[in-house]
C-alpha cells in the first residue's frame, strides 16, 4: 500500500511565525504535490516536484515556499504565516509512468490555524 | 467558469436507492479522469479512474462523454458508508504539464 505521511494532523500559529509542513512517502514515487483545501473552493495546487531539488509553481505559490532534498520528501514552507494561510493542507504522491493517466495519493492531512 | 463543476448537494438518499452525480468539464485537452471519496475532515481517496469511456467497480460506475465534455457516477445499492463527499477530478495538460484539476465535491448523504 501507498504511504504518504504527513508529520501533524493539527498545527496552531501565530502571524508571522515560519511554518514548516513535513511530507514523507515510501513508494519511490517521482512526483510529489502540495494543495491546500478551502471550503467551496475545493482542491488547489500550491507547488510540485518531479524529482529532487526541483520544484515548479502551482496555481498559487505566493506565500510559500518548497525543498525536496530527497526522493522521498516534500516540505512546505510559510515563510511568514498569515491569517489566510489557515487552511487544510494536503500533500500528494505519484509515479512517473504515464503522467496522462498516473494516480495521485494523498496524506492525511494538516489543518493549520494561524492566530 | 469553473474548469471543473460539480452539484455540491447534498443528495440526500434512503439506503437501497440508486444515485448519480454529474460532473463538466472545460478543458478539452483532459486526458484522464478520475472520482475520489472524501470523508469528512480526512484525505481524499481514489475510488474510480476513467480513462476511455466507462469503469465498473461492484456498486460503482464511471462514465466519460467526452463529446459533451462531462463524467458521471452511478452508485446502485446506497450504503450508509457510502456517506461521503465525492470529488471529480481531470487530469489535463496545461502549459505542457499534466496537472489535477479538483471539482468541489458533491456531498451524498445516504439515510437509514
Amino acid at each position: 500500500d501507498v504511504k504518504v505521511t504527513q508529520s501533524s494532523r493539527y498545527l496552531v500559529k501565530r502571524t508571522g511565525e515560519k511554518v514548516f509542513l513535513e511530507c514523507v512517502q515510501d513508494m519511490d514515487h517521482e512526483n510529489m504535490f502540495w494543495y491546500r483545501q478551502d471550503p467551496g473552493l475545493g482542491l488547489r495546487l500550491i507547488y510540485f516536484s518531479y524529482d529532487v531539488k526541483m520544484k515548479e509553481k502551482g496555481d498559487i505559490p505566493e506565500g510559500y515556499s518548497v525543498s525536496r532534498e530527497k526522493k522521498e520528501r516534500f516540505s512546505l514552507i510559510l515563510e511568514s504565516a498569515s491569517t489566510n494561510q489557515t487552511s487544510m493542507y494536503l500533500c500528494a504522491s505519484s509515479t512517473d509512468d504515464n503522467l496522462a493517466k498516473n494516480i495521485q495519493y494523498f496524506g492525511a492531512g494538516t489543518r493549520l490555524s494561524v492566530l | 467558469r469553473k474548469e471543473v463543476e460539480q452539484d455540491p448537494g447534498p443528495f440526500n438518499v434512503p439506503e437501497g436507492a440508486t444515485v448519480a452525480f454529474n460532473c463538466t468539464y472545460s478543458n478539452s485537452a483532459s486526458q484522464s479522469f478520475f472520482w475520489y471519496r472524501q470523508d469528512c475532515r480526512k484525505e481524499p481517496k481514489l475510488l474510480m479512474s476513467v480513462y476511455s469511456s466507462g469503469n465498473e467497480d461492484g456498486r460503482f460506475t464511471a462514465q466519460l462523454n467526452r463529446a459533451s465534455q462531462y463524467i458521471s457516477l452511478l452508485i446502485r445499492d446506497s450504503k450508509l458508508s457510502d456517506s461521503a463527499t465525492y470529488l471529480c477530478v481531470v487530469n489535463a495538460l496545461n502549459s505542457g504539464t499534466y496537472k489535477y484539476i479538483f471539482g468541489t465535491g458533491t456531498r451524498l448523504k445516504v439515510l437509514a
